[in-house]
């Protein structure tokens, strides 16, 4: 059973960063995409970007260009994604989620339970 | 970019009940399109990918037609635990994947 395993809730203050890790059980980890999808509260899903870890390439929305990383460990198959810059319109939650096919544009068949992420003065 | 316009944005219906929902994208993304199922507090769940495959585990009161810039999410019957909101994602091509806005299905 595939299952995807998110780190713990977190409060930030502006203009720091934070790095939300999801750790990957029950499948072979390099063979699939992941794709972190962030919901700001009571709004709708916005994909940020992707990374394949078998061909180790990486994808990010142009709206997050140069404030979003996605890296993985593939010795402990965790993928985590960094935003820095953080400002309040970042609070929400931030979800990891397993490709269906091994390409950057895929749709997503397993997904991590979410981490919040408050960002607040 | 593509943008994916789901309508109707909220929708109430009875137990029963046959409901459609529609996605239009702003340019033709061929099948390059699926369907999630999100309850509050939850992770969102895939229910149709590549517009009319039915993932694995799914009932196949849920159904997905269209390709192009026209799609439609259809339940046959509504049940009670398929009231939750409905989101469209596109994978075709640049920014790669965009989601609609969400249907928000609810028991009249």
């Amino acid at each position: 059973q595939v299952q995807l395993e998110q780190s713990g809730a977190e409060v930030k203050k502006p203009g720091s960063s934070v790095k939300v890790s999801c750790k990957a059980s029950g499948g072979t980890f390099s063979n699939y995409a992941i794709g972190w999808v962030r919901q700001a509260p009571g709004q709708g899903l916005e994909w940020m970007g992707g990374i394949i870890p078998i061909f180790g390439t990486t994808h990010y929305a142009q709206k997050f260009q140069g404030r979003v990383t996605i890296t993985t460990d593939e010795s402990t198959s965790t993928a985590y994604m960094d935003l820095s810059s953080l400002r309040s319109e970042d609070t929400a939650v931030y979800y990891c989620a397993r490709g269906l096919y091994l390409v950057g544009a895929t749709p997503f068949d397993y997904w991590g339970q979410g981490t919040l992420v408050t960002v607040s003065s | 970019a593509i943008q994916l316009t789901q309508s109707p944005s909220s929708l109430s219906a009875s137990v029963g009940d046959r409901v459609t929902i529609t996605c239009r994208a702003s340019q033709g993304i061929s099948s390059a399109l699926a369907w999630y199922q999100q309850k509050p507090g939850k992770a969102p769940k895939l229910l149709i990918y590549d517009a009319s495959t039915l993932e694995s585990g799914v009932p196949s009161r849920f159904s997905g037609s269209g390709s192009g810039t026209d799609f439609t999410l259809t339940i046959s019957s509504l049940q009670p635990e398929d009231f939750a909101t409905y989101y469209c994602q596109q994978f075709n091509s640049y920014p790669l994947i965009t989601f609609g806005q969400g249907t928000r299905l609810e028991i009249k």
